[in-house]
């Protein structure tokens, strides 16, 4: 049992280059999410999946794409990066007190994408 | 919407000494409140929740946390810290539907010999 599985854990771009970060998880969580992490600031939500087949903004979306792939598999895309987003990326799916439903419950981590934006 | 406040950015502990960590929130209703843990280089381990019920919580490594609904607060406490415990200290908050927790901006934790 794997967990949630990121990949790649590093990657260096040159500004204005595109890449996928890729997440995936084995618990059979409904609900998945993407944060990044930089110093001082905590985790701070981009975009976010309740449930297969939708997918909603967080806090900081502007510059970033996601697709919900299938039930296990949420992706990142930065189609043009900039230095700005040179980050931390943490994928997370979520556990919920519901079965089947939205996802109110535990959320558990990958062991994130360092990405550094040249 | 909901925010989490860690007032302390850095504290540093002897080791052996007890620990209380502060958090204070802000949410309408009544929040779900954890306590993640980093290492350095790693992901997120979760130490603790509260979803409801006794406003006491055990979590893991030997952590307890109190929410306080007058104080909007859920401080997380350990009576004996170890030099293993040296990390990145995290609370959040969930408002309660599937959009994602809102963290504060952490408390580094030092452990001194």
């Amino acid at each position: 049992n794997a967990g949630v599985t990121q990949t790649p854990k590093f990657q260096v771009l040159k500004t204005g280059q595109s890449m996928t970060l890729q997440c995936a998880q084995d618990m059979n969580h409904n609900s998945m999410y993407w944060y990044r992490q930089d110093p001082g600031m905590g985790l701070r939500l981009i975009y976010y999946s309740a449930s297969e087949g939708t997918t909603d903004k967080g806090e900081v979306p502007n510059g970033y794409n996601v697709s919900r792939l299938n039930k296990r598999e949420f992706s990142l895309r930065l189609e043009s990066a900039a230095p700005s987003q040179t980050s931390v990326y943490f994928c997370a799916s979520t556990e919920s007190l519901i079965a089947g439903g939205p996802g109110v419950g535990i959320q558990y981590f990958g062991a994130g994408t360092r990405l550094s934006v040249l | 919407a909901q925010s989490v406040t860690q007032p302390d950015i850095h504290i540093t502990v002897s080791e052996g000494a007890s620990l209380e960590l502060r958090c204070n929130y802000s949410y309408g209703a009544t929040p779900y409140l954890f306590w993640y843990v980093q290492s350095p280089g790693q992901g997120l381990q979760l130490l603790l929740k509260y979803f409801s019920g006794d406003t006491l919580v055990q979590g893991i490594k030997g952590f307890e946390a109190e929410f306080k609904r007058s104080q909007s607060s859920f401080n997380l406490r350990k009576p004996s810290v170890h030099w293993s415990d040296a990390a990145e200290y995290f609370c959040a908050v969930l408002g309660g539907g599937a959009d994602g927790l809102t963290f504060g901006k952490g408390t580094h934790l030092i452990i001194q010999p």
